[in-house]
């Protein structure tokens, strides 16, 4: 099946250090989406991206879909303790099926 | 408006005892879908609800059974637990097939 490798597995930075992770598949996808999960709660979406190249941003976040379909990144720039938790990258493919990357574990020391 | 909600939050199973998890979703969204994340694995598709009457098999399906009750409600049955499934069950609801809304999950432990 489609598999999404997603690093780095873990990030230990200080507050306001920028922060850069991304996202490689096999597979092309359709839609990247970019979700966050804190501690006992479930994903939040953070970001979604529908055409190939694109380039958004959601106030100290961007991402970007790649050329290849097959790639995707997220900065998060001037960190804060509150970006603390998991984030995910999903592949959205064929009848609405997400394919999550592992998840990047981020640590912000204040 | 509470989006999309789960019960219970946290449920301990004995092998073989059978239980129902709840979703609900008040956006009122065609397809809805239940994923089970486990560590280091991210989170795995088990059954989806394309709409209101359809249910298909995801990556996992062996061990559970779903019912699309109505628009509304999506529920994931484990008819006899096993330890394999000690997991933690989100539930998720989307527009057609554009990006999904999470639930907050149930943690599930089998003894």
């Amino acid at each position: 099946g489609q598999q999404l490798n997603q690093s780095p597995q873990s990030m230990f930075i200080q507050e306001g250090e920028d922060v850069s992770m991304n996202c490689t598949s096999s597979s092309i996808f359709n839609t990247w989406l970019w979700y966050k999960q804190d501690p006992g709660e479930g994903p939040v979406l953070l970001i979604a991206l529908y055409k190939a190249g694109e380039l958004t941003s959601n106030g100290r976040l961007t991402a970007q879909f790649g050329i290849t379909r097959k790639d995707s990144f997220l900065n998060i720039s001037a960190s804060i303790p509150s970006d603390v938790g998991i984030y995910f990258c999903a592949g959205l493919g064929s009848y609405g099926k997400l394919t999550f990357g592992q998840g990047t574990i981020l640590t912000v020391h204040p | 408006n509470a989006g999309v909600t789960q019960t219970p939050k946290f449920q301990v199973l004995k092998t073989g005892q059978s239980m129902t998890l709840q979703c609900a979703q008040d956006m009122n969204h065609n397809s809805m879908y239940w994923y089970r994340q486990d560590p280091g694995m991210g989170l795995r598709l088990i059954y989806y609800s394309a709409s209101e009457g359809t249910t298909d098999k995801g990556e996992v399906p062996n061990g559970y059974n779903v019912s699309r009750l109505n628009k509304r409600e999506f529920s994931l049955r484990l008819e006899s637990a096993a330890p394999s499934q000690t997991s933690v069950y989100f539930c998720a609801s989307s527009v057609d097939r554009y990006e999904q809304y999470f639930g907050p999950g149930t943690r599930l432990t089998v003894t």
